[in-house]
């Protein structure tokens, strides 16, 4: 069975503060790593779309990095902001005409 | 106006009723999906297609129909609600394998 996995569920993090947190999958027929932001009552929009191990891609405050032969990709925030609460979720793609393999999410939450 | 649209945004209705959820995109892409997500779950695929004339089913397919009248319209039906049905249900299009996808805002239907 495949599966993703995000660390950790939630998170709380200081506004100022930097973070970052995991997506975990299958190392195997690896096509392309997916990230998106979801924010309460809105729907999820697409940060990045990483297809190369050792990728980073950056947008922003936001950068990701990926390792497909570990089968893990990090997404870090660089100071925190009260817009980036929202969860986050990575979704994995395993060959070009599969579908997604969504994670749960992580849930970030900012405090001012 | 949104480049994906979804419609009804809430929906009530009873055990055992039809009921349709409809969804189109301004995109021009090719792909589209129907995805449930229930609380604590990654999102799951019921649906997609590739093309007008292309339908394929997902993880969790049964309980419901669609079909793909255009390249923009991708509707999702539900042939006989039931209660375990309620969730927030997404339509999301694509370009190609690898581009993020475009989601719509969701429709929250809840079956009593």
């Amino acid at each position: 069975i495949l599966n993703v996995e995000q660390s950790p569920q939630s998170l709380h993090v200081q506004e100022g503060d930097s973070t970052n947190f995991t997506c975990s999958f299958p190392s195997s027929n690896f096509y392309a790593l997916h990230w998106y932001r979801w924010e309460t009552a809105k729907s999820p929009e697409a940060l990045f779309v990483m297809t190369l191990n050792g990728d980073e891609k950056k947008k922003g405050r936001i950068s990701a990095t990926l390792n497909t032969k570990e089968g893990y990709s990090y997404l870090y925030i660089k100071g925190s902001q009260p817009e980036d609460s929202a969860t986050y979720l990575c979704a994995f793609f395993m060959d070009s005409n599969y579908q997604l393999i969504w994670g749960a999410g992580t849930k970030l939450i900012i405090k001012p | 106006d949104a480049d994906v649209t979804q419609t009804p945004r809430n929906r009530i209705t009873k055990t055992g009723k039809r009921i349709m959820l409809e969804c189109s995109q301004t995109k021009g892409h090719d792909r589209m999906y129907w995805y449930r997500q229930d609380p604590g779950l990654g999102l799951r695929l019921i649906y997609y297609s590739f093309d007008v004339k292309d339908i394929n089913k997902g993880e969790i397919s049964d309980g419901y129909s669609v079909s793909r009248q255009a390249q923009a319209k991708f509707s999702l039906s539900l042939e006989s609600a039931i209660p375990n049905q309620t969730a927030l249900y997404f339509c999301a299009t694509q370009s190609g394998s690898a581009y993020g996808y475009t989601f719509g805002s969701g429709t929250r239907l809840t079956v009593v």
